[in-house]
């Protein structure tokens, strides 16, 4: 089974430019989140998606954004990219939990965003 | 969500157990714990966890205290390769995001 994917592995951008991440969950998950890991700092929660809709927010500015697709794959947007915006951005899926079920996320492997 | 409490580092022999300890003293009776490791900067990778009975996996042991303010987890024969950042995370099954603190760095000497 395939795991969560990334792409593209490795970006390079100007600062004023805009950024598109993209994930697709593993088979059968249904929530994707996406993190922001600056170099040598912990992971920060960015976005939670569940079932196509924005579940939560994590304290980023309006030019963070995203979507989840009918087919649960997500992408991230970042506008008006700053050199601060240089991190590795982690998606992670999730089957759907319900009381008797546990469920834990898998991460996919990342995408390393410098800024230049 | 609960926070939780880690040392920011430990050292352990190559082939001794290593016993990476959590406090986690404001946990909510439906909140599991949950363990994660990142090895140098890839995803995080899912290791274990457990809501009050003690885990055992083909990773990793994970041992929660009867009040289950605090957790251990234990990797039975550590090897270089388990050099980590190791994270404990609490969490209700039904919430949504995970919280990362800063972990602790387990660093596995020969």
């Amino acid at each position: 089974e395939a795991g969560v994917t990334q792409s593209p592995t490795h970006l390079i951008k100007t600062r004023g430019q805009q950024v598109t991440l993209r994930c697709s969950p593993i088979s059968g998950h249904t929530s994707v989140y996406w993190y922001q890991q600056a170099l040598g700092l912990g992971l920060q929660f960015l976005l939670w998606y569940d079932e196509g809709e924005e579940r939560n927010r994590g304290n980023f500015p309006p030019r963070f954004s995203g979507r989840q697709f009918p087919n649960y794959s997500s992408e991230l947007n970042v506008n008006a990219l700053e050199l601060e915006d240089s991190a590795l951005y982690l998606c992670a899926s999730k089957k759907r939990a319900s009381r008797s079920l546990n469920t834990e996320a898998f991460f996919g492997q990342g995408t390393r965003l410098t800024v230049v | 969500d609960a926070k939780t409490t880690q040392p920011p580092s430990m050292d352990c022999a190559e082939g001794r157990a290593a016993n990476l300890p959590c406090n986690h003293s404001t946990i909510s009776g439906n909140e599991y714990v949950y363990w994660y490791r990142q090895i140098h900067s890839q995803g995080p990778q899912y290791i274990i966890h457990g809501l009050k009975n003690n885990e055992t996996n083909e990773m990793a042991s994970l041992i929660i205290t009867e009040d289950r303010k605090s957790s251990t987890l234990i990797l039975p024969h550590a090897t270089l390769r388990d050099t980590a950042v190791y994270y404990c995370i609490v969490r209700s099954n039904q919430g949504g995001k995970l919280i990362f603190g800063q972990g602790t760095e387990l660093s596995v000497k020969p």
